[in-house]
C-alpha cells in the first residue's frame, strides 16, 4: 500500500523568510512518480512538479526547490524568500507505476499562510 | 485549451435528494476518476475509470455511484446524499503528456464542486 505523510499540518512565516515543507513517502513500487500540488484559497488544485523515482536531481524553479531523497523516501519543498501569494495549502502525492499509475495518494496538506 | 470541466461548480442540497456532477475532458484520456477532499483528510480517490464501461471502486466509494458511457464523461452520482458526503469534489483525467514528453502521464483535474448536504 502506498501512503504520503505531511507531518506539518500548519505552519506560518513571515514574508521573505523561507520555508521547507516535508512529505514522506511509502511504497513499495521500484518506478514511482511524486508530485506537489498548491491549493490556493480559490480551490482548484494547481500541479508545481513531478519527479519520477529514478531521477534524483534536485530542481530548482524560480523560488521553488524541491528535494527528493530516495534513501529517506522524502520529497521536501523549499520556498525561498516566501510572499503573501504563496498562502496555500500544498499537496504531496504519489503514483506507482503500470496499473498503480492510476491512482493518486495524497498526503493530508500543509496549510502555509505568509504573514505580511 | 485541453481542461476538465465540472458541474455545478456549487450545490447545496438536502438530504436524500438525488444529484449528479457532471464531468467531462477535452483530451480523449481513457482514465478519469473522483476524488473528494475534506479537512485534514487530504484528496481520496472515489471511483475511477480505465475506460469506456471500465469503472472501479477506489478508497472511499460507498454512497456513490459512478458510470462512463462515453469517454469525455464521467458523471458522479449521489443516490441519496447525506451530511457527511458534504465535501470539496474533483474530477481529474489523466493521459499521455501534450507537453512533448514521451511516455509521460499528465493527470490533469477540474476546477472542483463544492456540495453541501443539510
Amino acid at each position: 500500500a502506498q501512503k504520503v505523510t505531511q507531518a506539518q499540518t500548519e505552519i506560518s512565516v513571515v514574508e521573505k523568510e523561507d520555508v521547507t515543507l516535508d512529505c514522506v513517502y511509502e511504497t513499495r513500487d521500484t518506478t514511482y512518480y511524486l508530485f506537489w500540488y498548491k491549493q490556493p484559497p480559490s480551490g482548484e488544485l494547481v500541479f508545481l512538479i513531478r519527479r519520477n523515482s529514478f531521477d534524483e536531481q534536485n530542481e530548482i524553479s524560480g523560488r521553488y526547490s524541491w528535494n527528493f531523497q530516495k534513501s529517506t523516501s522524502s520529497f521536501n519543498f523549499t520556498i525561498t524568500a516566501s510572499q503573501v501569494v504563496d498562502s496555500a495549502v500544498y499537496f504531496c502525492a504519489l503514483s506507482g507505476s503500470g496499473a498503480g499509475s492510476y491512482q493518486l495518494t495524497f498526503g493530508k496538506g500543509t496549510k502555509l499562510s505568509v504573514i505580511p | 485549451e485541453a481542461q476538465v470541466t465540472q458541474n455545478p461548480r456549487y450545490l447545496i442540497t438536502v438530504t436524500g435528494k438525488k444529484l449528479t456532477v457532471t464531468c467531462s475532458q477535452n483530451m480523449n484520456h481513457e482514465y478519469m476518476s473522483w476524488y473528494r477532499q475534506d479537512p485534514g483528510l487530504g484528496l481520496r480517490q472515489i471511483y475511477y475509470s480505465m475506460n469506456v464501461e471500465v469503472t472501479d471502486k477506489g478508497d472511499v466509494p460507498e454512497g456513490y455511484k459512478v458510470s462512463r458511457k462515453e469517454k469525455r464523461n464521467f458523471p458522479l452520482i449521489l443516490e441519496s446524499p447525506s451530511p457527511n458526503q458534504t465535501s470539496l469534489y474533483f474530477c481529474a483525467s489523466k493521459g499521455l503528456s501534450t507537453q512533448g514528453q514521451r511516455g509521460i502521464y499528465e493527470q490533469y483535474f477540474g476546477p472542483g464542486t463544492r456540495l453541501t448536504v443539510t
